[in-house]
């Protein structure tokens, strides 16, 4: 079952407000990614996680919070935000971290934020 | 810097014909290479690997890949209207990190 799951489904927050994206797999993959995609751009990388290990940042603010809290859950941790953070966030899981060949990356449907 | 290219399309093909999608890549120490497919408003969902060179064939899909020549293509046969969407380039070399390309809207005529 290739299924990574993510709450809330939409969001919306001002730009006081604290909030949190959640992510989970069962699929005992042991790397996490969190990616952010704006309207008609790829995914962009922000976080990885490997073997419940923060691997690589990619030079996120730190109004963006990551947390590993076991090897299935991945949250992200929102503060702060502006306005052109709104966008679609990904999480995706992989069976192993480290670089590893045959890779596959699997993501969840995403988090559609949108900040006023 | 490490890129991935491809034809941002629109890609027109008549319905029940061969769909062609390429895609080529900069660093030649890339490992994995990957086409996902992303309907609007939703996620990308995986829909071929390939890491060695060569074919590899699943149902109406073949990935193509030429490592020398840095490029990898994707071969939709008997198109139909549910394939139209915008097709992912991915490709990762020896860290996590995938490199996606801007990808390429394929749009199947009826």
């Amino acid at each position: 079952d290739t299924e990574v799951t993510q709450t809330p489904k939409h969001l919306v927050m001002g730009m006081t407000n604290k909030k949190s994206l959640k992510c989970e797999q069962h699929m005992g993959h042991r790397a996490m990614y969190w990616y952010k995609q704006k309207a008609k751009k790829p995914p962009e990388l922000m976080f990885v996680y490997s073997y419940e290990k923060l691997s690589i940042n990619e030079s996120v603010p730190s109004r963006f919070s990551p947390e590993c809290p076991n090897s299935s859950l991945l949250n992200l941790h929102l503060h702060a935000l502006q306005p052109e953070d709104s966008a679609l966030y990904l999480c995706a899981s992989s069976q192993e971290g480290g670089g590893k060949t045959y890779n596959e990356q699997f993501f969840g449907p995403g988090t559609r934020l949108t900040v006023l | 810097q490490k890129e991935v290219e491809q034809n941002s399309g629109p890609l027109s093909v008549p319905e029940g014909a061969i769909a062609s999608l390429n895609c080529t890549y900069s660093d030649r120490g890339s490992q994995s290479f990957f086409w996902y497919r992303q309907y609007s408003g939703k996620s990308p969902e995986l829909i071929m690997s390939i890491y060695s060179n060569g074919d590899k064939e699943d149902g109406r899909f073949t990935a193509q890949l030429n490592k020398a020549s840095q490029y990898v293509s994707l071969l939709i046969r008997d198109s139909q209207p549910s394939d139209s969407a915008t097709y992912l380039c991915a490709v990762m070399g020896r860290d996590d990190k995938i490199i996606f390309g801007k990808g390429t809207r394929l749009h199947i005529l009826p």
